[in-house]
Protein backbone atom coordinates (compact mmCIF):
# COMPACT_ATOMS: atom_id res chain seq x y z
CA UNK A 1 0.00 0.00 0.00
CA UNK A 2 1.28 3.42 -0.50
CA UNK A 3 1.25 6.33 1.95
CA UNK A 4 -1.52 9.32 1.96
CA UNK A 5 -0.89 11.92 0.28
CA UNK A 6 -0.50 15.17 2.72
CA UNK A 7 0.98 18.72 1.84
CA UNK A 8 3.79 19.11 3.58
CA UNK A 9 3.15 22.65 5.05
CA UNK A 10 0.07 24.96 6.30
CA UNK A 11 -0.53 28.44 7.99
CA UNK A 12 -2.87 30.87 9.04
CA UNK A 13 -2.67 33.62 11.42
CA UNK A 14 -4.24 33.16 14.79
CA UNK A 15 -8.05 33.41 15.11
CA UNK A 16 -8.08 31.99 11.33
CA UNK A 17 -9.60 28.69 10.28
CA UNK A 18 -7.20 26.49 8.27
CA UNK A 19 -7.95 23.10 6.65
CA UNK A 20 -5.41 20.11 6.14
CA UNK A 21 -5.97 17.08 2.99
CA UNK A 22 -5.39 13.75 3.04
CA UNK A 23 -5.44 11.49 0.27
CA UNK A 24 -5.55 7.97 -0.42
CA UNK A 25 -7.53 5.47 -2.14
CA UNK A 26 -11.00 4.01 -2.76
CA UNK A 27 -9.26 0.80 -0.68
CA UNK A 28 -8.27 3.37 2.27
CA UNK A 29 -9.93 6.78 2.84
CA UNK A 30 -12.24 6.13 0.41
CA UNK A 31 -13.61 2.75 1.16
CA UNK A 32 -13.93 2.83 4.90
CA UNK A 33 -14.98 5.58 7.62
CA UNK A 34 -11.87 5.03 9.35
CA UNK A 35 -9.57 7.99 9.48
CA UNK A 36 -7.91 9.37 11.72
CA UNK A 37 -5.92 12.51 12.53
CA UNK A 38 -3.27 13.04 15.02
CA UNK A 39 -0.99 15.81 16.54
CA UNK A 40 2.39 15.90 17.16
CA UNK A 41 4.35 18.56 18.80
CA UNK A 42 8.05 18.43 18.54
CA UNK A 43 9.84 15.50 20.58
CA UNK A 44 6.36 14.18 21.57
CA UNK A 45 4.29 11.57 20.79
CA UNK A 46 1.25 11.98 18.34
CA UNK A 47 -1.88 12.52 20.87
CA UNK A 48 -5.84 11.30 18.35
CA UNK A 49 -7.49 14.85 17.64
CA UNK A 50 -9.93 13.26 15.03
CA UNK A 51 -11.33 9.39 14.56
CA UNK A 52 -13.62 7.40 12.25
CA UNK A 53 -13.11 10.58 10.11
CA UNK A 54 -14.99 13.39 12.33
CA UNK A 55 -15.11 12.44 15.81
CA UNK A 56 -13.50 14.06 18.88
CA UNK A 57 -11.99 12.06 21.70
CA UNK A 58 -13.05 13.92 24.96
CA UNK A 59 -10.60 16.52 25.43
CA UNK A 60 -10.18 17.67 22.37
CA UNK A 61 -11.23 20.88 21.72
CA UNK A 62 -14.48 21.75 19.57
CA UNK A 63 -12.09 23.97 17.49
CA UNK A 64 -10.98 20.49 15.77
CA UNK A 65 -13.08 19.00 13.08
CA UNK A 66 -13.37 16.33 10.19
CA UNK A 67 -14.74 15.31 6.99
CA UNK A 68 -14.25 13.03 4.05
CA UNK A 69 -15.71 13.56 0.74
CA UNK A 70 -14.38 10.77 -1.93
CA UNK A 71 -10.94 9.30 -1.48
CA UNK A 72 -9.97 12.82 0.78
CA UNK A 73 -10.51 13.59 4.28
CA UNK A 74 -9.69 17.20 5.75
CA UNK A 75 -8.82 18.41 9.04
CA UNK A 76 -9.92 22.03 10.37
CA UNK A 77 -8.78 23.83 12.47
CA UNK A 78 -10.97 26.81 13.29
CA UNK A 79 -10.16 29.98 15.72
CA UNK A 80 -5.79 28.76 15.64
CA UNK A 81 -4.31 29.34 18.94
CA UNK A 82 -0.41 29.55 19.26
CA UNK A 83 -0.48 25.54 20.69
CA UNK A 84 -1.57 24.42 17.40
CA UNK A 85 1.50 24.92 16.05
CA UNK A 86 2.53 21.29 15.64
CA UNK A 87 2.63 18.47 13.19
CA UNK A 88 -0.55 16.80 11.97
CA UNK A 89 -0.82 12.80 10.48
CA UNK A 90 -3.84 11.41 8.83
CA UNK A 91 -3.97 7.52 9.00
CA UNK A 92 -6.23 4.84 7.31
CA UNK A 93 -7.81 1.69 7.78
CA UNK A 94 -6.71 -0.34 4.24
CA UNK A 95 -9.69 -2.85 4.69
CA UNK A 96 -8.79 -6.16 2.49
CA UNK A 97 -5.71 -7.31 4.35
CA UNK A 98 -6.37 -5.13 7.74
CA UNK A 99 -3.13 -2.94 7.14
CA UNK A 100 -2.84 0.60 8.60
CA UNK A 101 -1.39 3.73 6.28
CA UNK A 102 -0.11 7.14 7.47
CA UNK A 103 0.32 10.42 5.81
CA UNK A 104 3.58 12.12 5.17
CA UNK A 105 2.57 14.71 7.88
CA UNK A 106 1.80 18.58 7.55
CA UNK A 107 3.87 20.84 9.86
CA UNK A 108 0.71 23.98 10.38
CA UNK A 109 2.43 27.11 11.25
CA UNK A 110 0.59 29.65 13.48
CA UNK A 111 2.12 32.89 11.41
CA UNK B 1 -5.63 5.04 32.18
CA UNK B 2 -3.24 2.69 30.90
CA UNK B 3 0.59 4.10 30.17
CA UNK B 4 2.91 2.71 27.61
CA UNK B 5 6.98 2.38 27.47
CA UNK B 6 9.11 1.00 25.12
CA UNK B 7 12.69 -0.26 25.77
CA UNK B 8 15.30 -1.37 24.45
CA UNK B 9 18.69 -1.00 23.21
CA UNK B 10 19.29 2.49 21.27
CA UNK B 11 21.87 0.92 19.08
CA UNK B 12 21.75 -1.76 16.72
CA UNK B 13 24.65 -2.67 14.08
CA UNK B 14 23.69 -3.56 10.80
CA UNK B 15 22.03 -6.55 9.83
CA UNK B 16 21.69 -7.41 13.05
CA UNK B 17 17.90 -7.69 15.13
CA UNK B 18 16.65 -4.68 16.72
CA UNK B 19 14.62 -6.03 19.90
CA UNK B 20 11.90 -3.78 21.70
CA UNK B 21 9.21 -4.56 24.47
CA UNK B 22 6.36 -2.43 25.29
CA UNK B 23 5.63 -2.61 29.12
CA UNK B 24 1.89 -1.74 30.33
CA UNK B 25 0.40 0.07 33.57
CA UNK B 26 -2.72 0.84 34.55
CA UNK B 27 -4.48 -1.41 32.87
CA UNK B 28 -4.62 -4.81 31.01
CA UNK B 29 -3.16 -6.29 27.90
CA UNK B 30 -6.32 -8.72 27.28
CA UNK B 31 -8.98 -7.93 25.15
CA UNK B 32 -7.45 -5.29 22.99
CA UNK B 33 -5.64 -5.32 20.06
CA UNK B 34 -1.40 -3.83 20.39
CA UNK B 35 0.50 -1.93 17.83
CA UNK B 36 4.50 -0.45 16.89
CA UNK B 37 4.51 2.46 14.40
CA UNK B 38 7.85 4.05 13.82
CA UNK B 39 9.21 7.22 12.68
CA UNK B 40 12.34 8.08 11.00
CA UNK B 41 14.11 11.72 11.94
CA UNK B 42 12.38 14.41 10.11
CA UNK B 43 9.76 11.89 8.41
CA UNK B 44 6.10 10.54 8.75
CA UNK B 45 4.36 7.65 10.70
CA UNK B 46 4.62 3.95 9.36
CA UNK B 47 2.39 1.04 10.72
CA UNK B 48 4.73 -1.96 11.83
CA UNK B 49 2.24 -4.33 12.61
CA UNK B 50 -0.78 -4.95 15.31
CA UNK B 51 -1.13 -7.86 17.81
CA UNK B 52 -4.40 -9.41 19.32
CA UNK B 53 -3.91 -10.22 23.11
CA UNK B 54 -4.39 -14.05 21.96
CA UNK B 55 -1.29 -13.58 19.77
CA UNK B 56 -3.08 -12.93 15.99
CA UNK B 57 -0.90 -10.82 14.38
CA UNK B 58 -0.94 -8.60 11.33
CA UNK B 59 2.44 -7.07 9.56
CA UNK B 60 3.17 -4.10 7.33
CA UNK B 61 3.40 -5.64 3.74
CA UNK B 62 6.80 -3.88 3.13
CA UNK B 63 8.58 -5.20 6.57
CA UNK B 64 6.73 -8.34 6.95
CA UNK B 65 9.66 -10.33 6.08
CA UNK B 66 11.50 -9.31 8.74
CA UNK B 67 9.14 -8.57 11.46
CA UNK B 68 7.73 -10.83 14.64
CA UNK B 69 5.80 -9.29 16.90
CA UNK B 70 4.91 -11.22 20.35
CA UNK B 71 2.85 -10.97 23.14
CA UNK B 72 3.43 -11.72 26.95
CA UNK B 73 -0.12 -10.98 28.88
CA UNK B 74 1.49 -12.70 32.06
CA UNK B 75 4.11 -9.70 31.81
CA UNK B 76 1.66 -7.51 30.24
CA UNK B 77 3.99 -6.56 27.54
CA UNK B 78 4.02 -6.66 23.98
CA UNK B 79 7.66 -7.28 21.79
CA UNK B 80 9.00 -6.23 18.62
CA UNK B 81 11.88 -7.89 16.59
CA UNK B 82 12.73 -6.74 13.55
CA UNK B 83 16.11 -8.70 11.54
CA UNK B 84 18.67 -7.47 9.40
CA UNK B 85 18.65 -3.79 9.98
CA UNK B 86 20.07 -1.19 7.74
CA UNK B 87 20.30 2.48 8.21
CA UNK B 88 16.91 2.75 7.05
CA UNK B 89 15.47 1.46 9.93
CA UNK B 90 16.99 4.24 12.24
CA UNK B 91 13.83 6.18 13.80
CA UNK B 92 11.50 6.70 17.18
CA UNK B 93 9.62 3.17 17.48
CA UNK B 94 6.68 3.93 18.90
CA UNK B 95 4.08 1.32 20.68
CA UNK B 96 0.58 2.35 20.85
CA UNK B 97 -2.95 0.93 21.95
CA UNK B 98 -5.18 -0.13 18.80
CA UNK B 99 -8.97 1.35 19.10
CA UNK B 100 -11.49 -0.63 17.45
CA UNK B 101 -11.26 1.65 14.37
CA UNK B 102 -7.44 1.70 13.44
CA UNK B 103 -7.06 4.42 16.12
CA UNK B 104 -4.19 4.44 17.79
CA UNK B 105 -4.58 5.54 21.58
CA UNK B 106 -2.39 6.09 23.87
CA UNK B 107 1.17 5.69 22.61
CA UNK B 108 4.41 5.33 24.52
CA UNK B 109 6.79 8.03 24.85
CA UNK B 110 9.06 6.44 21.68
CA UNK B 111 12.36 5.34 21.94
CA UNK B 112 15.23 6.12 19.29
CA UNK B 113 16.66 3.42 17.32
CA UNK B 114 19.87 4.01 15.41
CA UNK B 115 21.52 1.86 13.24
CA UNK B 116 24.94 2.50 12.78
CA UNK B 117 28.82 0.62 13.10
Amino acid sequence: QSALTQPPSASGSPGQSVTISCTGTSSDVGGYNYVSWYQQHPGKAPKVMIFEVSKRPSGVPDRFSGSKSGNTASLTVSGLQAEDEADYHCSSYGGSNNYVVFGGGTKLTVL
Amino acid sequence: QVQLQESGPGLVKPSETLSLTCTLSGGSISGYFWSWIRQPPGKGLEWIGYIYYSGDTNYNPSLKSRVTISVDTSKNQFSLKLSSVTAADTAVYYCAKVGGTSRFDPWGQGTLVTVSS
